[in-house]
């Protein structure tokens, strides 16, 4: 099976702009995770997605969205990005349902790398 | 709030020598814990978990960790390192805000292990 599929690898935006960022799950996996990583932070929870629906969500700003296709397929927003935005984005799948009290290690993709100049 | 405690950001160690790195948690319900991996310009890795069961739990690549819930502890240990596991690894645990939420992870600070020849 293909691993989780992050789409693009790097990008370099300015400030204020807006960005979309990709995620394809591995193939049956129907929840998919959202993460920033940084230096400082380290790495801090954004949202999770279950068949199309936002099921937890993390503290960050509204800049901060997110969606889900029908085939599981997920897109991360980021509007009028700040220099504090520049991270490592980190998909993330899992093949059971988390939200009825399974667990089930997520399987990570290798990341967007966000740059905002 | 649930967090996790990794106290070394790096750990030095020569090949072939053993290593253990900490990892201490904090929650007051039932606890799900992992131990990631993340090699440069990647994603992360599962290593192993800890569910429920027997407390010493072996994952990939020799790694093994125990599970003391007197200490809140889930330490890593490698009995040989190799260069190739010069990495940082990442301890987390599994939270469910709410019984109507889905689980999320919160990670440790992460450990910088260093293999030198």
């Amino acid at each position: 099976k293909a691993g989780v599929t992050q789409t693009p690898r790097y990008l370099i935006k300015t400030r204020g702009q807006q960005v979309t960022l990709s995620c394809s799950p591995i193939s049956g996996h129907r929840s998919v995770s959202w993460y920033q990583q940084t230096p400082g932070q380290g790495l801090q929870f954004l949202f999770e997605y279950f068949s199309e629906t936002q099921r937890n969500k993390g503290n960050f700003p509204g800049r901060f969205s997110g969606r889900q296709f029908s085939n599981s397929r997920s897109e991360m927003n980021v509007s009028t990005l700040e220099l504090g935005d520049s991270a490592l984005y980190l998909c993330a799948s899992s093949d059971l349902d988390r939200g009825r009290g399974v667990n089930s290690p997520l399987h990570f993709g290798n990341g967007t790398r966000l740059t905002v100049t | 709030a649930q967090s996790v405690t990794q106290l070394d950001s790096q750990v030095p160690v020569f090949e072939e020598a053993p290593v253990e790195l900490r990892c201490n948690y904090s929650s007051s319900v039932s606890v799900y814990l992992f131990w990631y991996v993340q090699y440069p310009n990647q994603g992360l890795q599962l290593l192993l978990k800890y569910l429920s069961g027997s407390t010493l739990v072996k994952g990939i690549n020799g790694f093994e960790a125990e599970f003391n819930k007197s200490q809140t502890s889930f330490h890593l240990r490698k009995p040989s390192v190799h260069i190739s596991d010069t990495a940082e690894y990442f301890c987390a645990v599994s939270v469910r805000p709410r019984m109507d939420s889905s689980y999320k992870l919160i990670f440790g600070s992460g450990t910088r292990l260093l293999v030198r020849p």
